[in-house]
């Protein structure tokens, strides 16, 4: 069965250094997304993208963060300059295969990055 | 998307089956309702969604009232492995790009 797939598992960086975390989402999925959930908090909504543009993005989304589709496969979230607080698990998701008049499709979400900021 | 409330947990005896209730009295026509679950801190897990009629897959069931203000997710024999938080969402498919809005949803324990 087809998944999302998510590096670094778990990445540790410093203060103020720029991150990258690393999606595939399913293959023939056409919208993404990016979620964090700070530990023992709500899982929260960051940005949803298509056809390579923004869709829509929540206030936690500011000018620090990032996404892009370098490439057919792969889905970025970058974070320029890191603070303590972006301390989270960061989900990747993807929904939507684009088949037929369905319109209801379901996300499905990876595993998840850890990201630890020191 | 239409706000849901969920009680804050719930717990099942192992081989029963667990109904996981879920209000969302405000929700509107085209609001679909999804069901996910997450396991300790592994990504949010797809299980069922539905928008009026009542759903069947090979996880679980989704019972949608006739007024469509509530529904209930049912885990025909939950296992000691279904212990998890299970989240409800409402939202509209094409709108607001298909995010969706967590909120605390019911921590389900299923016990031996």
């Amino acid at each position: 069965e087809p998944e999302v797939t998510q590096t670094p598992s778990h990445q540790v960086t410093q203060m103020g250094q720029e991150v990258i975390l690393r999606c595939v989402p399913i293959s023939n999925h056409l919208y993404f997304y990016w979620y964090r959930q700070i530990l023992g908090q709500k899982v929260e909504f960051l940005v949803s993208f298509y056809n390579n543009e923004i869709s829509e993005k929540s206030e936690i989304f500011d000018d620090q963060f990032s996404v892009e589709r370098p490439d057919g496969s792969n889905f970025t979230l970058k974070i320029r300059s890191t603070k303590l607080e972006d301390s989270a698990m960061y989900f990747c998701a993807s929904s939507d295969p684009g088949w037929g008049q369905r319109h209801d499709y379901e996300q499905y979400f990876g595993p998840g990055t850890r990201l630890t900021v020191t | 998307d239409a706000k849901t409330t969920q009680p804050p947990s719930m717990d099942c005896a192992e081989g029963r089956a667990a109904n996981l209730p879920c209000n969302h009295s405000t929700i509107s026509g085209n609001e679909y309702v999804y069901w996910y679950r997450q396991i300790h801190s592994q990504g949010p897990q797809y299980i069922i969604h539905g928008l009026k009629n009542n759903e069947t897959n090979e996880m679980a069931s989704l019972i949608i009232t006739e007024d469509r203000k509530s529904s209930t997710l049912i885990l025909p024999h939950a296992t000691l492995r279904d212990t998890a938080v299970y989240y409800c969402i409402v939202r509209a498919p094409n709108t607001n790009a298909g995010k969706s809005t967590f909120g605390d949803g019911t921590t389900l324990t299923v016990k031996p």
